[in-house]
């Protein structure tokens, strides 16, 4: 069964510092990966997402994320980050080609200090 | 603006009762699927609808029902309701079209079950 995991439950940076939010996945064959952002109150909007091609993937708001088959990994990254940035950021991976069936992380909490 | 509404916002029931949720997809986009999300973990998948027949299950209980309609609306219906199904509840519809398909989440529906 295909899982992800989420190292860190939370994150503090400084604004203006780099970004970077960890994911791990577990899943058999090439794995349909995506970053997603949620607002307190609000669902979950798209970030970035990988299928194939290019292993470097830009997303919307600055962000952009690398997938790693030999770690296992899809790591989230920004070079600067801004106050509107706090938030919760959840990795998962799709069953397939369906990005409806997917498995989510338990997400990292981001904090932006001033 | 995601162009996928959910209704009601917030819920509270007891436990024993019987609860409707419902979702409005974006015109045209084949393929719902609903999320349960308990606080503090990521979302977990419920099941996916698509062209109104079911089309996929996660791990819950068959007490988890659900409808899609011709109109791109859909239900998420749960009967007998437990403690344990306190959480936030979203659902996603996309386009099915392959490894481009992209999902839109509504802003979801909190259930508190007493």
């Amino acid at each position: 069964a295909q899982s992800v995991t989420q190292p860190d439950i939370h994150i503090t940076v400084s604004e203006g510092a780099s970004l970077e939010l960890r994911c791990n996945y577990s899943y058999g064959a090439t794995p349909y990966l995506f970053w997603y952002v949620q607002s307190p109150g609000q669902g979950l909007q798209l970030l970035l997402k990988y299928f194939s091609g290019d292993t470097l993937v830009q997303g919307i708001k600055g962000f952009e994320a690398e997938f790693k088959r030999s770690q296992s990994s899809f790591n989230l990254r920004k070079p600067s980050v801004h106050w509107s940035d706090a938030a919760e950021y959840f990795c998962a991976v799709g069953e397939g080609t369906n990005a409806g069936k997917s498995t989510f992380g338990d997400g990292t909490t981001l904090t932006v200090k001033p | 603006e995601t162009g996928v509404t959910q209704s009601p916002t917030h819920l509270i029931k007891t436990r024993g009762q019987q609860v409707t949720l419902r979702c409005s997809s974006q015109s045209g986009h084949n393929t719902v699927s609903w999320y349960q999300q308990a606080l503090g973990q990521g979302p977990q998948f419920i099941f996916q609808y698509y062209r109104e027949e079911e089309n996929g299950r996660g791990n819950f209980p068959p007490r988890f029902s659900g409808l899609q309609f011709p109109n791109y609306s859909s239900e998420l219906n749960v009967n007998a309701l437990e403690l344990d199904d306190s959480a936030l509840y979203l659902c996603a519809s996309s386009l099915k079209k392959g490894a481009n398909e992209k999902l839109f989440f509504g802003s979801g529906t909190q259930l508190s079950v007493l």
